[in-house]
């Protein structure tokens, strides 16, 4: 049975950098893949970055691209999303979430980023 | 990417069923059997409850399902109960490996 869970959330300033992670437990499938969606009242879900399992494909949303980097550190067996030049309109709870069949089934529990001065 | 057109709400008396649509373009829901859709309660996560357009999660009812006609999906719950009162996404693959969601539609279950 798969488990994300997702740390690394807080109060940041505009302009500064924050550093989410996804701790993933459990045995995936070749094809799958981890995907950091956000939730705002405003917005509602938005979905931000992909990433395969094997760390070796990438693709980000148009929203952030540029600004938000998806990596994996194969040996804690978890991935992260390093996000520079926060905005307001990034505030939100952040979700990681398995990718399978094109679909998101396995999602954290989530971590809340606010960006205000 | 524009996000996927949902009505914000919906509702239904117990036992009655309900639909939910979920409007995209020829880019995403048009172009693609990657339709999913989530159910939310709140301040708790989404959980999958179809995808490609279809297909149940196990443990999911066979009360929820889904489909899809041209740039539209949609979702239907049969034998409405209480606890199926939540907030409900549906979710598309773009292509590029992109993905869209809808904006949610509110659930009530009178």
């Amino acid at each position: 049975q798969v488990q994300v869970v997702e740390s690394g959330g807080g109060v940041v300033q505009p302009g500064r950098s924050l550093r989410l992670s996804c701790a993933v437990s459990g045995v995936t499938a070749r094809n799958d893949a981890i995907d950091w969606v956000r939730q705002s009242p405003a917005k509602g879900l938005e979905w931000v970055a992909f990433m395969s399992i094997d760390g070796g494909t990438t693709s980000y949303a148009d929203s952030v691209k540029g600004r938000f980097t998806i990596s994996k550190d194969n040996r804690k067996n978890t991935v992260y999303l390093q996000m520079i030049s926060l905005r307001s309109e990034d505030t939100a709870v952040y979700y990681c979430a398995r990718g399978r069949n094109y679909g998101m089934d396995v999602w954290g529990q989530g971590t809340t980023v606010t960006v205000s001065s | 990417q524009s996000a996927l057109t949902q009505p914000p709400s919906a509702s239904g008396s117990p036992g009655q069923s309900v639909s939910i649509s979920c409007t995209g373009t020829s880019s995403d829901v048009g172009s693609y059997n990657y339709v999913s859709w989530y159910q939310q309660y709140p301040d708790k996560a989404p959980k999958l409850i179809i995808y490609e357009v279809t297909k149940r999660p196990s443990g999911v009812p066979d009360r929820f399902s889904g489909s899809k006609s041209g740039n539209t999906a949609s979702l239907t719950v049969s034998g409405l109960q209480v606890e199926d009162e939540a907030d409900y996404y549906c979710g598309s693959y773009a292509g590029s490996l992109h993905w869209v969601f809808g904006g949610g539609t509110k659930l009530t279950v009178l």
